[in-house]
């Protein structure tokens, strides 16, 4: 398995625009997470899924994020509009079940918003 | 929730000497503690962890102490190489008793001086 994939690596944007973060996690995980890493705030859990449905939610800023599940290979996470503030890296993690379970993180995506 | 905290942010080491830090957490539940550890512009990759029902545990010049009672668990690296330089982030989990949820203490950068 080529592990947690995450698109794009990098992204560059204005204040106001969408950004769509991917990500598709190993197959056969079935919980999928999402998090934010800053210097200030270190790594903040956004959401979480099981199963494709949202489980926990509370880490998520403010209404301008969002995140979705389609299927069992593929996430979004969406921030609408974009504010210089959300300039972070993004990481998606998959782990296999609850608990005790090491958490495979992808490579992130650096977020710039100018 | 959960609120785990981390000392030292930043640790400066000998090559060949010892390394330790060490992390709190509030949330009696909590029952399983890994640690991770993250290279510059990597992702985090897990490098020990240990369960509620142990108090340590050693892989090669690694361990992991936990005190239930104090709420506390400490990362040991003994014999420090220039590769073990990185940002290793502690974080506590419910495990089986509860959602899925990693809470990560802020992290320590670890220089290991040649």
């Amino acid at each position: 398995d080529a592990g947690v994939i995450q698109s794009p690596r990098h992204e560059v944007t204005e204040m106001g625009q969408e950004v769509t973060l991917r990500c598709k996690p190993i197959s056969g995980h079935d919980y999928l997470f999402w998090y934010r890493q800053t210097m200030m705030r270190g790594l903040e859990l956004l959401i979480y899924f099981n199963n494709n449905v949202p489980i926990d939610d509370s880490g998520m800023p403010e209404d301008r994020f969002s995140a979705k599940m389609p299927n069992a290979s593929f996430s979004t996470l969406k921030i609408q509009p974009s504010e210089p503030r959300d300039s972070a890296v993004y990481f998606c993690a998959s782990s296999l079940m609850a608990g005790y379970n090491e958490q495979f993180f992808g490579p992130g995506t650096r977020l710039t918003v100018l | 929730g959960e609120n785990v905290e981390q000392h030292p942010s930043t640790l400066s080491v000998q090559e060949g000497d010892s390394a330790v830090i060490k992390c709190t957490y509030s949330d009696s539940a909590s029952n399983y503690f890994p640690w991770y550890k993250q290279e510059l512009g990597k992702r985090p990759q897990l490098i020990i962890d240990i369960r509620s029902n142990v108090g340590e545990k050693k892989d090669q010049r690694i361990a992991v102490t936990l005190n239930k009672t104090a709420k506390h668990f400490s990362l040991h690296i003994t014999e420090t190489q220039p590769e073990d330089s990185a940002v290793y982030f502690c974080a506590a989990d419910r495990g089986e008793t509860g959602a899925n949820n990693l809470f990560f203490g802020t992290g320590t950068r670890l220089t290991v001086i040649p």
